[in-house]
């Protein structure tokens, strides 16, 4: 089965500084990659997702992660944190088993931005 | 206009009582899931429905009893509720292993 960890529950910056969550991913077969973005008590929102075109990846809000096999590993970055970032990050594989996928989550990291 | 839509948003109820989480999809996807989010934020899989038809059950207790009248709907009734079932319930679809979508979440809170 694949999984994702991510490293790291809890992340402190300060706004304007570099925003890196980490997360690393074990898969048997070329992963489907996924991050997303909850703010507190709202839903799940897709920052970005990698399925195996470039490898790195742009999405919303200025984030971006770069897809690198070698290491597998799959971090999210912004360059320049904003006070609006605060929320928890997830990573997330796409698993899939004949007609059955689904996706599977890492723990979560938490950003605190301060000023 | 929303994708993934999820009734109620908040359910406040007894222990013992049987409660059901209703969920729709306009998105055309064949597959649907429920996920539970726990008060330590992680979300773990429940059930996956792809055309009506069940095809993951992860090892939830059996009060848990999906059900899917077509491809766009998946509710979700519980029963005989337990402290232990407060929780966060998403729902989710996707066409295939490239894309999720999901709701906004219903809280429950089991008193």
């Amino acid at each position: 089965a694949q999984s994702v960890t991510q490293l790291g529950s809890h992340v402190s910056v300060s706004e304007g500084a570099l925003v890196l969550l980490r997360c690393n991913y074990s898969s048997s077969v070329p992963p489907y990659l996924f991050w997303y973005v909850q703010y507190p008590n709202q839903g799940l929102q897709l920052l970005l997702k990698y399925t195996s075109a470039a490898t790195l990846v742009k999405g919303i809000n200025g984030f971006e992660a770069e897809f690198k096999k070698s290491e597998t590993s799959f971090h999210l970055t912004k360059p320049s944190a904003h006070m609006s970032d605060a929320a928890e990050y997830f990573c997330a594989v796409s698993d899939e088993t004949g007609t059955a996928s689904k996706l599977t989550f890492g723990t979560g990291t938490r950003l605190q931005v301060t000023l | 206009d929303t994708a993934v839509s999820q009734t109620p948003k908040y359910l406040v109820t007894q222990m013992g009582n049987d409660k059901s989480i209703k969920c729709e999809q306009n998105l055309g996807h064949d597959t649907m899931y429920w996920y539970k989010q726990d008060s330590k934020k992680f979300l773990k899989i429940m059930f996956s429905y792809n055309n009506k038809e069940l095809i993951i059950n992860e090892t939830v207790p059996n009060r848990f009893s999906p059900k899917s009248p077509d491809k766009a709907h998946l509710n979700l009734h519980i029963n005989s509720l337990e402290l232990g079932d407060s929780a966060v319930y998403f729902c989710a679809s996707s066409l295939n292993q490239r894309g999720y979508t999901f709701g906004s979440g219903t809280r429950l809170t089991v008193v």
